[in-house]
């Protein structure tokens, strides 16, 4: 049980050149989420599915795009990368909360992105 | 803007002590309020979590301290490990399972 796989590790682009964000999961979950972490800036979200087939901004949507290709997988795409997208990107998991339950966000290890 | 603010951005202290983090919300519809623990080059992961109908909640040396009037919560590390350095996020949701998370705190014990 692999948990949230993300890859690449760690990429460097050029200003303007445009990459995927590849990310897996295998506990079956059916809400998957994007985050960019900066330092002082904790976690923001980006993009977030509730269930295959849907998609919904997060905080710092622009930049951008996201699809969700089946239950298991939720890519990330910059279609041309800026300086200001320098990150580490994470994806996460969950299962919705249940009545009085909790909700368990599971993380990827995260992609680092130098944008030059 | 961030929804969750945290205090202090980092801290030191002596294997045995008291690590203790602060976190402050204004939404008071949140009611789900999670800390997460990261390790140097790790994903974050849920190391504790309260809701606003309970003001403490303990889990071995990590307790979540939550005042609901003052809309603040803290964690503390108990007994303080070299083992617990990394960084603490807290964070706040309000059912929707969008979490709005602090800025986070880097923890360092020193042996």
């Amino acid at each position: 049980n692999a948990g949230v796989t993300q890859t690449p590790k760690f990429q460097v682009l050029k200003t303007g050149q445009s990459m995927t964000l590849q990310c897996a999961q295998d506990m079956n979950h059916n809400s998957m989420y994007w985050y960019r972490q900066d330092p002082g800036m904790g976690l923001r979200l980006i993009y977030y599915s509730a269930s295959e087939g849907t998609t919904d901004k997060g905080e710092v949507p622009n930049g951008y795009n996201v699809s969700r290709l089946n239950k298991r997988e939720f890519s990330l795409r910059l279609e041309s990368a800026a300086p200001s997208q320098t990150s580490v990107y994470f994806c996460a998991s969950s299962e919705p909360r249940t009545s009085g339950g909790w909700e368990t966000q599971y993380f990827g290890p995260g992609t680092r992105l130098l944008v030059l | 803007q961030q929804q969750v603010k945290q205090s202090p951005q980092s801290l030191i202290v002596q294997k045995g002590g008291i690590s203790i983090i602060n976190c402050a919300y204004e939404n008071t519809a949140f009611d789900y309020f999670p800390w997460y623990q990261q390790f140097p080059g790790k994903g974050p992961a849920l190391l504790i979590a309260i809701r606003p109908d309970v003001s403490e909640k303990k889990e071995g040396r990590f307790t979540i301290s939550f005042n609901k009037s003052a809309k603040q919560f803290s964690l503390h590390i108990m007994d303080s490990q070299p083992g617990d350095s990394a960084t603490y996020f807290c964070a706040a949701s309000k059912g929707d399972y969008k979490l709005s998370f602090g800025a986070g705190t880097t923890v360092t014990v020193r042996a």
